[in-house]
């Protein structure tokens, strides 16, 4: 498998523009987790799926960002509009707990956003 | 989440073995302990996860007291290439992981 694959892998935008960032799991992962990592805040969890399913979104930091997974291979994190304080590395990973090691996630190697 | 503490840094030299213990005091009878490793530019990367005693594999050893408020990863002789943040983490079966500042480890000729 090629692991979990992120795009674009670098993103540079101005302030107000809309941006969608991009996650394909390994297959047959069931758990989808999206994070941000800022060198002031480190790696935060903002939301993660569950068989397509929105578990828990308590870690999105505003209404402007918004998650899916339309299917088990995809799924997007849209910021709309987006400001310079979003600016970080987003990291999607993915899990299939039902293998034994619970806590085993798969990062995918991040997209570097940058809002000017 | 249990709330982690561990050391901010680290040095070593090549060959010699690195020991990183992480304390964890209000850890719940159903969590585990998981180390993550965490080169620059790149994703975190699973290393081990133990719940009690002590857990091998290729990469490292994690060994967990009987009262399990602490654990210590142990890298057997460090190479270069071993130079990374490392992050204790415990969770039980909600899957999230909260990652703390992790123990940035440098590892010199």
């Amino acid at each position: 498998d090629a692991g979990v694959i992120q795009s674009p892998r670098h993103e540079v935008t101005e302030m107000g523009q809309e941006v969608t960032l991009r996650c394909k799991p390994i297959s047959g992962h069931d758990y989808l987790f999206w994070y941000r990592q800022t060198m002031m805040r480190g790696l935060e969890l903002l939301i993660y799926f569950n068989n397509n399913v929105p578990i828990d979104d308590s870690g999105m930091p505003e209404d402007r960002f918004s998650a899916k997974m339309p299917n088990a291979s995809f799924s997007t994190l849209k910021i709309q509009p987006s400001e310079p304080r979003d600016s970080a590395v987003y990291f999607c990973a993915s899990s299939d707990p039902g293998t034994g090691a619970s806590y085993e996630q798969y990062f995918g190697p991040g997209t570097r956003l940058t809002v000017t | 989440l249990a709330k982690t503490t561990q050391p901010i840094s680290m040095d070593s030299y090549e060959g010699q073995e690195v020991n990183i213990t992480c304390s964890h005091n209000n850890i719940a009878t159903n969590d585990y302990i998981t180390w993550y490793q965490q080169f620059p530019s790149q994703g975190p990367r699973f290393i081990i996860q133990g719940y009690k005693t002590k857990v091998t594999n290729e990469v490292a050893s994690l060994f967990i007291p009987a009262d399990r408020k602490s654990s210590t990863l142990s890298l057997p002789r460090v190479s270069l290439s071993d130079t990374a943040v490392y992050y204790c983490l415990v969770g039980s079966n909600d899957y999230k992981l909260s990652f703390g500042a992790g123990t940035t480890v440098t590892v010199r000729a």
